[in-house]
Protein backbone atom coordinates (compact mmCIF):
# COMPACT_ATOMS: atom_id res chain seq x y z
CA UNK A 1 0.00 0.00 0.00
CA UNK A 2 1.44 3.31 -1.36
CA UNK A 3 -0.15 5.55 1.45
CA UNK A 4 -1.42 9.27 0.43
CA UNK A 5 1.33 10.36 -1.60
CA UNK A 6 1.47 14.04 -2.59
CA UNK A 7 3.63 16.50 -5.23
CA UNK A 8 5.93 17.80 -4.73
CA UNK A 9 7.85 17.48 -2.13
CA UNK A 10 9.26 20.84 -2.02
CA UNK A 11 8.31 24.00 -3.81
CA UNK A 12 10.10 27.23 -3.86
CA UNK A 13 7.72 30.27 -5.85
CA UNK A 14 8.08 34.02 -6.21
CA UNK A 15 5.49 35.98 -4.60
CA UNK A 16 2.55 36.35 -7.29
CA UNK A 17 2.89 33.44 -8.87
CA UNK A 18 0.60 30.15 -8.84
CA UNK A 19 1.04 27.30 -6.85
CA UNK A 20 -0.81 24.12 -7.35
CA UNK A 21 -0.60 21.28 -5.00
CA UNK A 22 -1.28 17.39 -5.70
CA UNK A 23 -2.68 15.02 -3.10
CA UNK A 24 -3.47 11.31 -4.33
CA UNK A 25 -5.01 9.38 -1.60
CA UNK A 26 -4.85 5.69 0.30
CA UNK A 27 -7.09 4.15 -2.28
CA UNK A 28 -10.94 2.93 -1.40
CA UNK A 29 -10.85 6.08 0.83
CA UNK A 30 -14.13 8.47 0.66
CA UNK A 31 -12.61 10.80 2.19
CA UNK A 32 -9.43 14.04 1.65
CA UNK A 33 -8.85 16.24 3.82
CA UNK A 34 -5.71 19.59 3.30
CA UNK A 35 -3.90 20.82 6.07
CA UNK A 36 -1.29 24.12 6.74
CA UNK A 37 1.16 23.94 9.60
CA UNK A 38 2.87 26.18 10.10
CA UNK A 39 5.37 27.50 13.15
CA UNK A 40 2.85 30.93 14.39
CA UNK A 41 -0.23 28.98 13.65
CA UNK A 42 0.27 25.25 13.93
CA UNK A 43 -1.68 22.75 12.56
CA UNK A 44 -4.86 23.41 11.11
CA UNK A 45 -7.55 22.46 8.59
CA UNK A 46 -8.14 24.01 5.71
CA UNK A 47 -10.57 21.79 3.42
CA UNK A 48 -12.44 18.51 3.70
CA UNK A 49 -14.17 16.80 0.98
CA UNK A 50 -16.21 13.15 1.06
CA UNK A 51 -16.99 11.37 -2.05
CA UNK A 52 -15.46 14.12 -4.15
CA UNK A 53 -17.56 16.52 -2.35
CA UNK A 54 -16.05 20.05 -0.36
CA UNK A 55 -17.77 19.69 2.45
CA UNK A 56 -16.09 22.09 4.57
CA UNK A 57 -13.63 24.85 3.53
CA UNK A 58 -14.40 27.43 6.95
CA UNK A 59 -10.25 26.87 7.33
CA UNK A 60 -9.70 28.33 3.96
CA UNK A 61 -7.64 31.89 4.86
CA UNK A 62 -8.78 33.42 1.64
CA UNK A 63 -10.17 33.78 -1.54
CA UNK A 64 -6.34 33.75 -2.97
CA UNK A 65 -7.18 29.42 -2.27
CA UNK A 66 -8.91 26.79 -3.75
CA UNK A 67 -8.82 23.14 -3.82
CA UNK A 68 -10.91 20.43 -6.25
CA UNK A 69 -11.18 16.96 -5.84
CA UNK A 70 -11.96 16.17 -10.02
CA UNK A 71 -12.28 12.19 -9.22
CA UNK A 72 -11.83 9.36 -6.29
CA UNK A 73 -7.71 9.71 -6.58
CA UNK A 74 -6.43 13.43 -7.11
CA UNK A 75 -7.18 16.48 -5.46
CA UNK A 76 -5.13 19.13 -6.04
CA UNK A 77 -4.83 22.78 -3.86
CA UNK A 78 -4.02 25.78 -5.80
CA UNK A 79 -2.88 29.03 -4.18
CA UNK A 80 -2.92 32.15 -6.87
CA UNK A 81 -1.24 34.36 -6.73
CA UNK A 82 0.69 32.92 -4.00
CA UNK A 83 2.45 35.21 -1.16
CA UNK A 84 5.15 34.91 1.35
CA UNK A 85 3.33 34.18 4.73
CA UNK A 86 2.17 30.98 2.26
CA UNK A 87 5.44 29.27 2.98
CA UNK A 88 4.57 26.72 5.01
CA UNK A 89 4.32 23.02 5.09
CA UNK A 90 0.67 21.83 3.57
CA UNK A 91 -0.67 18.25 4.14
CA UNK A 92 -2.83 15.75 2.81
CA UNK A 93 -4.70 12.92 4.37
CA UNK A 94 -7.18 10.69 3.69
CA UNK A 95 -9.94 8.31 5.66
CA UNK A 96 -13.08 5.95 4.29
CA UNK A 97 -15.58 8.11 5.41
CA UNK A 98 -15.78 11.49 7.53
CA UNK A 99 -19.40 10.00 8.92
CA UNK A 100 -17.95 7.01 10.78
CA UNK A 101 -15.70 8.45 13.77
CA UNK A 102 -13.67 5.21 14.02
CA UNK A 103 -11.45 5.65 10.85
CA UNK A 104 -8.37 7.12 11.40
CA UNK A 105 -7.11 9.51 9.06
CA UNK A 106 -3.46 9.08 7.02
CA UNK A 107 -1.23 11.47 6.41
CA UNK A 108 1.07 12.05 3.64
CA UNK A 109 4.90 13.31 3.68
CA UNK A 110 3.78 17.25 3.04
CA UNK A 111 4.85 19.83 0.54
CA UNK A 112 6.82 22.50 2.12
CA UNK A 113 6.11 25.49 -0.05
CA UNK A 114 8.39 28.47 0.38
CA UNK A 115 7.43 31.77 -1.12
CA UNK A 116 10.15 34.25 -1.92
CA UNK B 1 -15.54 26.03 19.69
CA UNK B 2 -12.89 23.03 20.53
CA UNK B 3 -9.71 24.15 21.52
CA UNK B 4 -6.49 21.79 22.45
CA UNK B 5 -3.71 23.07 25.12
CA UNK B 6 -0.19 21.27 24.93
CA UNK B 7 1.38 22.56 28.12
CA UNK B 8 4.97 22.01 27.16
CA UNK B 9 6.12 22.58 23.67
CA UNK B 10 9.24 20.86 24.70
CA UNK B 11 9.85 17.86 26.64
CA UNK B 12 13.70 16.73 27.12
CA UNK B 13 14.23 13.20 29.02
CA UNK B 14 16.56 10.21 29.06
CA UNK B 15 16.78 7.47 27.25
CA UNK B 16 14.78 4.56 29.50
CA UNK B 17 13.38 7.17 31.77
CA UNK B 18 9.26 7.97 32.04
CA UNK B 19 7.42 10.39 29.80
CA UNK B 20 4.24 12.40 30.35
CA UNK B 21 3.05 14.50 27.22
CA UNK B 22 0.09 16.57 28.87
CA UNK B 23 -3.02 17.38 26.20
CA UNK B 24 -5.89 19.74 27.74
CA UNK B 25 -8.79 20.67 25.71
CA UNK B 26 -11.88 22.69 25.54
CA UNK B 27 -15.41 21.67 24.40
CA UNK B 28 -19.25 21.83 25.59
CA UNK B 29 -20.17 18.77 23.78
CA UNK B 30 -18.76 14.99 24.07
CA UNK B 31 -15.13 14.76 22.33
CA UNK B 32 -13.35 11.65 20.69
CA UNK B 33 -9.35 12.78 21.07
CA UNK B 34 -6.43 11.79 19.36
CA UNK B 35 -2.60 11.81 19.82
CA UNK B 36 -0.51 11.79 16.76
CA UNK B 37 3.04 11.61 16.21
CA UNK B 38 5.54 13.53 13.67
CA UNK B 39 8.98 11.95 13.06
CA UNK B 40 11.22 14.43 11.26
CA UNK B 41 10.28 15.22 7.76
CA UNK B 42 6.97 12.86 7.72
CA UNK B 43 3.45 13.37 8.30
CA UNK B 44 1.39 12.77 10.90
CA UNK B 45 0.92 9.21 12.30
CA UNK B 46 -1.81 7.76 14.24
CA UNK B 47 -0.86 6.98 17.60
CA UNK B 48 -4.19 6.45 19.77
CA UNK B 49 -7.23 7.83 20.43
CA UNK B 50 -10.70 7.57 22.52
CA UNK B 51 -13.76 6.91 21.01
CA UNK B 52 -15.34 5.57 24.09
CA UNK B 53 -15.60 3.16 26.55
CA UNK B 54 -12.07 2.50 28.95
CA UNK B 55 -10.72 6.02 29.75
CA UNK B 56 -7.15 4.07 29.37
CA UNK B 57 -6.76 4.15 25.79
CA UNK B 58 -3.07 1.29 24.56
CA UNK B 59 -1.36 2.46 21.60
CA UNK B 60 0.87 1.62 18.76
CA UNK B 61 4.97 1.85 20.23
CA UNK B 62 4.56 1.27 24.00
CA UNK B 63 2.16 4.49 24.18
CA UNK B 64 -1.28 4.74 26.43
CA UNK B 65 -3.24 7.50 27.60
CA UNK B 66 -5.71 8.22 29.86
CA UNK B 67 -9.09 10.50 29.30
CA UNK B 68 -9.80 12.65 32.10
CA UNK B 69 -13.17 14.38 31.74
CA UNK B 70 -13.86 16.04 34.91
CA UNK B 71 -9.83 17.79 34.25
CA UNK B 72 -10.37 17.83 30.60
CA UNK B 73 -6.81 16.25 29.74
CA UNK B 74 -5.77 13.15 27.23
CA UNK B 75 -2.11 13.18 28.89
CA UNK B 76 0.24 10.31 26.87
CA UNK B 77 2.50 8.52 28.90
CA UNK B 78 5.41 5.64 28.03
CA UNK B 79 6.46 3.71 30.74
CA UNK B 80 10.34 3.60 29.24
CA UNK B 81 11.22 5.97 25.85
CA UNK B 82 13.87 4.97 23.67
CA UNK B 83 16.05 7.33 21.07
CA UNK B 84 13.56 6.27 18.47
CA UNK B 85 10.59 7.85 20.34
CA UNK B 86 11.96 11.42 19.32
CA UNK B 87 9.53 13.27 17.55
CA UNK B 88 6.96 15.74 17.71
CA UNK B 89 3.78 14.53 18.99
CA UNK B 90 0.35 16.38 18.60
CA UNK B 91 -2.78 16.00 20.64
CA UNK B 92 -6.30 16.68 18.51
CA UNK B 93 -9.64 16.87 19.34
CA UNK B 94 -13.29 16.50 17.50
CA UNK B 95 -16.81 16.11 18.05
CA UNK B 96 -20.08 14.84 16.67
CA UNK B 97 -21.56 18.59 16.33
CA UNK B 98 -18.80 19.89 14.72
CA UNK B 99 -17.52 16.71 12.54
CA UNK B 100 -16.10 13.60 13.91
CA UNK B 101 -12.89 13.99 11.72
CA UNK B 102 -12.61 17.66 11.58
CA UNK B 103 -9.40 17.94 14.06
CA UNK B 104 -8.88 20.77 15.37
CA UNK B 105 -4.88 20.08 16.90
CA UNK B 106 -2.24 21.07 19.79
CA UNK B 107 0.41 23.47 18.71
CA UNK B 108 2.53 20.26 19.71
CA UNK B 109 5.36 18.96 22.10
CA UNK B 110 8.64 18.07 20.95
CA UNK B 111 10.34 14.98 22.60
CA UNK B 112 13.73 14.88 22.54
CA UNK B 113 15.28 11.55 23.92
CA UNK B 114 19.18 11.83 25.36
CA UNK B 115 21.14 9.10 25.40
Amino acid sequence: DAGVIQSPRHEVTEMGQEVTLRCKPISGHNSLFWYRQTMMRGLELLIYFNNNVPIDDSGMPEDRFSAKMPNASFSTLKIQPSEPRDSAVYFCASSLSILTSTDTQYFGPGTRLTVL
Amino acid sequence: AQSVTQLDSQVPVFEEAPVELRCNYSSSVSVYLFWYVQYPNQGLQLLLKYLSGSTLVKGINGFEAEFNKSQTSFHLRKPSVHISDTAEYFCAVSDLVQGAQKLVFGQGTRLTINP
